[in-house]
This record gives structure tokens, sequence and C-alpha cells, in this order.
């Protein structure tokens, strides 16, 4: 079984910070089959990246994700009041469909 | 607009059972697989089950075998998960969420409920 360790567990920044988040696998991911989430409270989770990469419909570009094999980054540039939230990586294998890390929360300094 | 609604959580002793429904409307339900995540107090997220689009197939984390089931009513936009046995550590929320493949390759959950309790304790 593959796990996800997020790091770091919080990240305190400021509106109009970068965020740096970063998402390891135990074992290379093949096709990049890796994915980044939003949660905030009071809201459905919100997909934001697929295949490590791709921005998903209607996510903003200061949003991006990077990384292959087993070491994978969310970056989050200017942040904005909405993005404090937690944020998880998660997995797809054929064997157990989704895998999560246990998030990283991203909140206001 | 891809909408999905959970409902039947609730307060529930352990060893009883709870059914959860997910209404969805948007999109062609039977067209898409279906998942439940769960999500206990104060932790991560985790898959429970999911279903194919006819529901012959059927997939279950293993904390659950034997206790829930998966299931889906394509006439009526419905999902279900019929748990029975429930346990202490069973307390969550759990999300109903469709599977989707962005450019038919890449896998993701892209369109999630916004949840429903579920608490097992005397």
């Amino acid at each position: 079984e593959v796990v996800l360790t997020q790091s770091p567990d919080t990240l305190s920044l400021s509106p109009g910070d970068r965020a740096t988040l970063s998402c390891r696998t135990s074992q290379s991911v093949s096709n990049n089959y890796l994915a980044w989430y939003q949660q905030r409270p009071g809201r459905a989770l919100r997909l934001l990246i697929y295949g490590a990469s791709s921005r998903a419909t209607g996510i903003p570009d200061r949003f991006s994700g990077s990384g292959s094999g087993t070491d994978f980054t969310l970056t989050i540039n200017r942040l904005e009041p909405d993005d404090f939230a937690v944020y998880y990586c998660q997995l797809y294998s054929r064997s157990t469909p989704w895998t999560f890390g246990l998030g990283t929360k991203v909140e206001i300094k | 607009e891809v909408q999905l609604v959970e409902s039947g959580g609730g307060l529930v002793k352990p060893g009883g059972s709870l059914r959860l429904s997910c209404r969805s409307s948007g999109f062609t339900f039977s067209e898409n697989y279906m998942t439940w995540v769960r999500q206990a107090p104060g932790k991560g997220l985790e898959w429970v089950a999911n279903i194919e689009t006819d529901g012959s197939q059927k997939g279950y984390v293993d904390s659950v075998k034997g206790r829930f089931t998966i299931s889906r009513d394509n006439a009526k936009n419905l999902l279900y998960l019929q748990m029975n046995s429930l346990r202490a550590e069973d307390t969550a929320v759990y999300y109903c969420a469709r599977d989707w493949w962005y450019s038919g390759r890449y896998p993701t959950l892209d369109s999630w409920g916004q949840g429903t309790l579920v608490t097992v304790s005397s």
C-alpha cells in the first residue's frame, strides 16, 4: 500500500505570500495519477490539480502543481483570503482506488 | 452544474445500522463511477467504497468489508451506502463523490457533496 506524506502539517502565511506544499509517496507514481484538493469549512471539497500538474476546470493560475516519481508540490502564488484552507494530495491506483495524504493546513499568520 | 447531496446520517448505537443516500443532478449519473469517502472528526480523508456504472463491480476499504454495501439506482440518480454492525471508529462525515477521468487519462474525484455526519455512540 502506498503512503502519502504531506509536509508541513501547518503553514502560517500572510495574504499575498506564496505557499509551497509537499507530498511524498512511498512508491513511485505511475502515469502521474496524483491530484490535489482544497477543503474549506462548510464548503464541498474542491479539485485543484490532476495529473500532478494540470489545473482542473475553473481553477485560477495562482495554483500550480509539479513533480514526478515520489515528490510532488502544490504552489499557491499570491495567497488570497479564500486560499486559507486544508490541502490534500491524493493518489489513484487500481488496488486501492483513492489514497489521501493527511493534509496541510494553510493558516493566516 | 453537478450537484451531490448526501442524507441519512445521524446518531446510532454500536452494532446498529444506517443507510446513507446521495442524490445527484447536473450530469448523466449512469455514466459515472461513484465513490464514498469519509472523514473522522479532526482527521484526514479515507476512501470507503466505490461502484462501477452499472453496479456490477464494487470496491471497499478493508475496515468496512462485510459490513458496508455500496449500491446505486441509476433510474433515480441515487447512490447508497448501507452500513451495518457500526463501530465507534466509523464515526465520520461521509461524502459522496463523482469519479471523473480528465482527458480520459487522469482519474480524479471532481465533484463532492457537503457530507452527512454519522455518529456511532452509546
